[in-house]
């Protein structure tokens, strides 16, 4: 059982350039969710899916996309890098109903550094 | 509207002494309230939660947690802290009703001193 794992650990990108940060979980959770973490601001967070087929925007969705390709995978994209998007990006999951008392799982992060 | 006060950047304390990181909240209704420690370089891990009953929430590694609806707080204690409990530690609360997205604080760094 890995929990929530997270592709690539680390990453460098040039301003403008795109990637996808990958996401999946082995728990059967229904609701998933994509966090930035940046200095003394906290966790903030981009997007996330009650469910299998469903998107909605969180607090900072500006230059991100996210696809929940099915239950166990939630990616996100960046069409085109900035450096305030450098950040550590944090993928969550949790089980059962939309509305439960449910706590996260949170996978390792990655880091990304944009130039 | 929900939000989460962690009135303390950082926390000091010796190791066997025992350790209080601070929490208040804002919700319009009843809270679900957690803790979650973060380690250097990993990912958020939770502690604890509080949904309903008992005030006094036992978790993970020795943890616990006050919930006080009076004074809106929801600290986390431990009776002997480790020096291996220096970490960063977040509360998160999710009103009960309504959105079922959690708002965290800021985050209190731990730091025990041998």
């Amino acid at each position: 059982n890995a929990g929530v794992t997270q592709t690539p650990k680390f990453q460098v990108l040039k301003t403008g350039q795109s990637m996808t940060l990958q996401c999946a979980q082995d728990m059967n959770h229904n609701s998933m969710y994509w966090y930035r973490q940046d200095p003394g601001m906290g966790l903030r967070l981009i997007y996330y899916s009650a469910s299998e087929g469903t998107t909605d925007k969180g607090e900072v969705p500006n230059g991100y996309n996210v696809s929940r390709l099915n239950k166990r995978e939630f990616s996100l994209r960046l069409e085109s890098a900035a450096p305030s998007q450098t950040s550590v990006y944090f993928c969550a999951s949790s089980g059962g109903l939309a509305g439960g008392p449910y706590e996260q799982y949170f996978g390792p992060g990655t880091r990304l550094t944009v130039t | 509207a929900q939000s989460v006060a962690q009135p303390e950047d950082q926390v000091n304390v010796a190791e066997g002494n025992p350790l209080t990181v601070k929490c208040t909240y804002s919700v319009s209704g009843n809270p679900y309230l957690f803790w979650y420690v973060q380690y250097p370089n990993r990912g958020l891990q939770f502690l604890l939660k509080y949904i309903t009953g008992d005030n006094l929430v036992k978790g993970s590694y020795g943890f616990e947690a006050e919930f006080n609806k009076s004074q809106t707080s929801f600290h986390l204690k431990k009776p002997s802290a480790l020096v291996s409990d220096s970490a960063l530690y977040f509360c998160a609360v999710r009103v009960r009703r309504g959105s079922y997205i959690p708002t965290f604080g800021r985050g209190t760094s731990l730091i025990v001193h041998p």
